[in-house]
């Protein structure tokens, strides 16, 4: 079945370092990858997504790279701050089922003043 | 526009018991998921609705059923609970309209549900 696996389980930088976070998916079908922040106690919320026919899309500090040919996507985050803190879920699904979001694990970001 | 919203926010049920849940989409949206958010599994898709129907399902047993109003509020039903159905359980709503529009899925504040 469809699967997304993410890697790391939980990361610390420091202030001002980048923070990359990976995930590879399952189903080739997929051809949306939403990225989601989850801070301490609130909802998730959309950060910035990327689809198929791109290969990388950038938003100020995030960027998001997707490789379709090896499934793998990653997120990209610099100049980090204290308010990055937060969990990071990458998510895969396509265009025909887009509301059946299979998300990753979960990345848990700290970041050390 | 108001948010998503969930009814309760927090509730506490014995085993055995059944639990309903309740989600208003935002003005507009016609398509509800359901999501099971536990520490060890994070975050789990469990169906979604649109324009009354369930759309897509994802790996929960039976004991899980939801449906949608014509107005696209969501309720989601967990009968004979057990204590692993602990979890927060949040819906989200999308536009979901097809190849070219939008998925962007926003999400509601959760139920938190325990089960002693």
């Amino acid at each position: 079945g469809e699967n997304v696996e993410q890697h790391p389980s939980t990361l610390s930088v420091q202030e001002g370092d980048s923070a990359v976070i990976k995930c590879t998916y399952s189903d080739s079908a997929s051809n949306y990858f939403p990225w989601y922040k989850q801070e301490l106690g609130k909802r998730p919320q959309l950060i910035i997504d990327i689809r198929s026919n791109v290969g990388e899309k950038k938003d100020q500090r995030i960027a998001v790279t997707l490789n379709k040919t090896a499934k793998h996507f990653s997120l990209h985050i610099t100049e980090t701050q204290p308010e990055d803190s937060a969990v990071y879920f990458c998510a895969a699904t396509s265009y025909s089922s887009a509301s059946k979001i299979i998300f990753g694990s979960g990345t848990r970001l700290s970041i050390r003043p | 526009k108001a948010g998503v919203t969930q009814t309760p926010r927090y509730l506490i049920k014995t085993r055995g018991q059944q639990v309903t849940l309740s989600c208003s989409p935002i003005s507009g949206h016609r398509s509800v998921s359901w999501y099971q958010q536990t520490p060890g599994q994070g975050l789990q898709f469990l169906f979604e609705y649109f324009s009354e129907t369930q759309r897509n399902k994802g790996n929960f047993p039976g004991r899980f059923s939801g449906r949608q109003f014509s107005n696209s509020r969501s309720e989601m039903n967990v009968s004979t609970l057990e204590l692993g159905d602990s979890a927060l359980y949040l819906c989200a709503s999308s536009l979901a309209v097809g190849t070219g529009g939008s998925y962007e899925q926003y999400f509601g504040p959760g139920t938190r549900l325990t089960v002693t």
